[in-house]
């Protein structure tokens, strides 16, 4: 059974700080990793992609990657209360392009 | 860039009527379409895959009767709930992807209550 685990929160973060969101994975096979957030009541939205190991940035947002370790993170600079959501991890092997998701991390950035 | 849309995105019916939900990709064509369903505070749940011109695969106790799938298009799939009933009421979500790309894009969801 391929798995992904989010812990999932409340995470409380202040406004300003560091979020560190954290996923692992079953799978050694996966070859692709998806970050998504989830408002309330709305449908997933993509943040960020990465596929090597390492860090890749993209404004606020910095995903590492791991996959000897089979984890992958999601950090969040200059936390903001509109960060607030659930965060969503996927893990896709590419072979059917299916995702596996986590359950999702609740975030509440506190102003 | 990516951009998928759902109508309706609110719908009410009546027990045992059936409804069609359509999923469309405007700027994309998808190869794949994603059906997903989502109740009040869980976690995503996938229905089924379905892929231009091919019979959708269903997951594990999701009724293909219940809940047909048509994919007719590169841009178009669409989900009909069958005789629906009270405990079909919920959040369905689907999400496309397009050729050579593992990335879901996922539309703005439909949610359904059954009367």
């Amino acid at each position: 059974q391929k798995e992904v685990e989010q812990n999932s929160g409340p995470l409380s973060v202040p406004e300003g700080a560091i979020a560190s969101l954290n996923c692992t994975y079953s799978d050694r096979g996966s070859q692709s990793f998806f970050w998504y957030r989830q408002y309330s009541g709305k449908s997933p939205e993509l943040i960020m992609s990465i596929y090597s190991n390492g860090d890749k940035e993209d404004g606020r947002f910095t995903a590492q990657l791991n996959k000897a370790s089979q984890y992958v993170s999601l950090l969040i600079r200059d936390s903001q209360p509109s960060d607030s959501a659930t965060y969503l991890c996927a893990v896709s092997e590419d072979s059917n392009y299916q995702l596996i998701w986590g359950a999702g991390t609740k975030l509440i950035i506190k102003p | 860039g990516a951009v998928v849309s759902q109508h309706p995105s609110r719908v009410i019916c009546k027990s045992g009527t059936s409804v069609k939900i359509e999923c469309r990709s405007l700027d994309f064509q998808a190869t794949t379409m994603f059906w997903y369903r989502q109740f009040p505070k869980q976690s995503l749940m996938l229905m089924a895959t379905s892929n231009e011109g091919s019979k959708a695969t269903y997951e594990q106790g999701v009724e293909k009767d219940k809940f047909l799938i048509n994919h007719a298009s590169l841009t178009l799939s669409t989900l009909t709930v069958t005789s629906a009933h009270p405990e079909d009421s919920s959040f369905y979500i689907c999400s496309a992807r397009g050729t050579s790309t593992n990335t879901q894009y996922f539309g703005p969801g439909t949610r359904l209550t059954v009367l």
